[in-house]
């Protein structure tokens, strides 16, 4: 069974960066779109952003936007988050997921924005 | 943005009675692919979500099959015919038909 698995998260200052990485283990990474979702402490899930399998086509909601690149590395099987300008409403555990439609969800990194 | 409309938001559950939760969206969600991309998802406490139920009604590997999907266009639910202790905790629905994807507010289903 594919096992996603995040990293990268941390405390990061307001207007700081960061980088979230999803290593994927199995065969059928580079068969599939992957997701990042999102869930501030306390409240429901929020859809980030979405890529193709191939990595051509990438996907933000709007609150992210400008802010945050989605990328894959297929050869590596791992998916990335880069994350900039980020604002304490960015506070959450980020999963990374299999598929537009959540087949396999990772167990989340906790990034926390804060001075 | 497409707006994914769960009710209840609070289901309480007498254990082996059935459950159902709604999931309306503002928009269809048939993709030009003649496929609807509505998932129900399900979240212990603590723990990562995981898929029950892709496409409308078909079950993720290892879903119990007292879950069950059904609906089409913009309106959908998610039933549990028999509730067990182990199905607490909250169940989203989410699209993924039209970008940006959405999930509905959520569902808290607990044992009364």
């Amino acid at each position: 069974e594919e096992q996603l698995l995040e990293s990268g998260g941390g405390l990061v200052q307001p207007g700081g960066s960061l980088r979230l990485s999803c290593a994927a283990s199995g065969s059928t990474f580079t068969s599939y779109a992957m997701i990042w979702v999102r869930q501030a402490p306390g409240k429901g899930l929020e859809w980030v952003s979405g890529i193709s399998s191939s990595g051509g086509d990438t996907f933000y909601a709007d609150s992210v936007k400008g802010r945050f690149t989605i990328s894959r590395d297929n050869s590596k099987k791992t998916l990335h988050l880069q994350m900039s300008s980020l604002r304490g409403e960015d506070t959450a555990v980020y999963y990374c997921a299999k598929d537009y439609s959540g087949y396999r969800w990772g167990q989340g990194t906790l990034v926390t924005v804060s001075s | 943005d497409n707006v994914m409309t769960q009710t209840p938001l609070s289901l309480p559950v007498t254990l082996g009675q059935p459950a159902s939760i709604s999931c309306r969206s503002s928009q269809s969600l048939v993709r030009s692919d003649g496929n609807t991309y509505l998932s129900w998802l399900h979240q212990r406490p603590g723990q990562p979500p995981r898929l029950l139920i892709y496409k409308i009604s078909n079950r993720f590997s290892g879903v119990p099959d007292r879950f069950s999907g059904s609906g089409a266009g913009t309106d959908f639910t998610l039933k549990i015919s028999r509730v067990e202790a182990e199905d607490v905790g909250v169940y989203y629905c989410l699209q993924a038909s039209h970008f940006p994807q959405t999930f509905g507010q959520g569902t808290k289903v607990e044992i009364k």
